[in-house]
């Protein structure tokens, strides 16, 4: 089936420990994301790529870096896990930017 | 303050209820409006996109964008069990970048009890 693809589903890290969060897509779209939804708070954007080769912050990129492979693929990666980075992770994509987005199925990440 | 305000709920409502589901805003720059559905420990997924003010329908689901009052709701009829779930408006403004970037609200959960 056509859409976003997330892996893995679910990882637990001790702190300071590294993983890389990754994101690929079929449609063929541009624009990729990252947000991370926590409870009371919302979708907060970390980063997006509106094209391949681009790559810019969001409202929370602290702790955070991203890689845009290539038009398909984009990775978020935590250099060093902390507790405040315990979320549900989603990667998004969109055709163009403005119109609609398709998400993923989402990363549970619990950092102890 | 948040750019975009939703109230989380939970919103409980008996089958067959019209619901009401709204966002205000307070930044004038909006100029794309957009309402998501996500499912319990699912991603989100688009129900309603609109640029302008005024009503658009999709069967059971209506969209209305008040730009003079910063405010846009989605209407749901005669509601179903299976919309329960968390809904989240989203709008877009440019960036000084010039890339269109969503902001979402927090959500409001919804209930449908047959």
């Amino acid at each position: 089936n056509a859409g976003v693809t997330q892996t893995p589903k679910f990882q637990v890290l001790k702190t300071g420990q590294s993983m890389t969060l990754q994101c690929a897509q079929d449609m063929n779209h541009n624009s990729m994301y990252w947000y991370r939804q926590d409870p009371g708070m919302g979708l907060r954007l970390i980063y997006y790529s509106a094209s391949e080769g681009t790559t810019d912050k969001g409202e929370v990129p602290n702790g955070y870096n991203v890689s845009r492979l290539n038009k398909r693929e984009f990775s978020l990666r935590l250099e060093s896990a902390a507790p405040s980075q315990t979320s549900v992770y989603f990667c998004a994509s969109s055709e163009v930017q403005g119109r609609s987005y398709t998400f993923g199925s989402g990363t549970r990440l619990t950092v102890v | 303050q948040k750019e975009v305000e939703q109230d989380p709920g939970p919103l409980s409502v008996p089958e067959g209820a019209i619901v009401s589901l709204n966002c205000t805003y307070s930044n004038s720059a909006f100029q794309y409006f957009m309402w998501y559905r996500q499912y319990s420990r699912k991603g989100p997924e688009l129900l309603m996109y609109t640029y302008s003010s005024g009503n658009k329908e999709d069967g059971r689901f209506t969209a209305q964008v008040d730009k003079s009052s910063k405010y846009i709701s989605l209407f749901i009829r005669d509601s179903q069990p299976s919309d329960s779930a968390t809904y989240l408006c989203a709008m877009i403004a440019p960036t000084s970048g010039g890339s269109y970037i969503p902001t979402f609200g927090r959500g409001t959960s919804l209930i449908v009890h047959p």
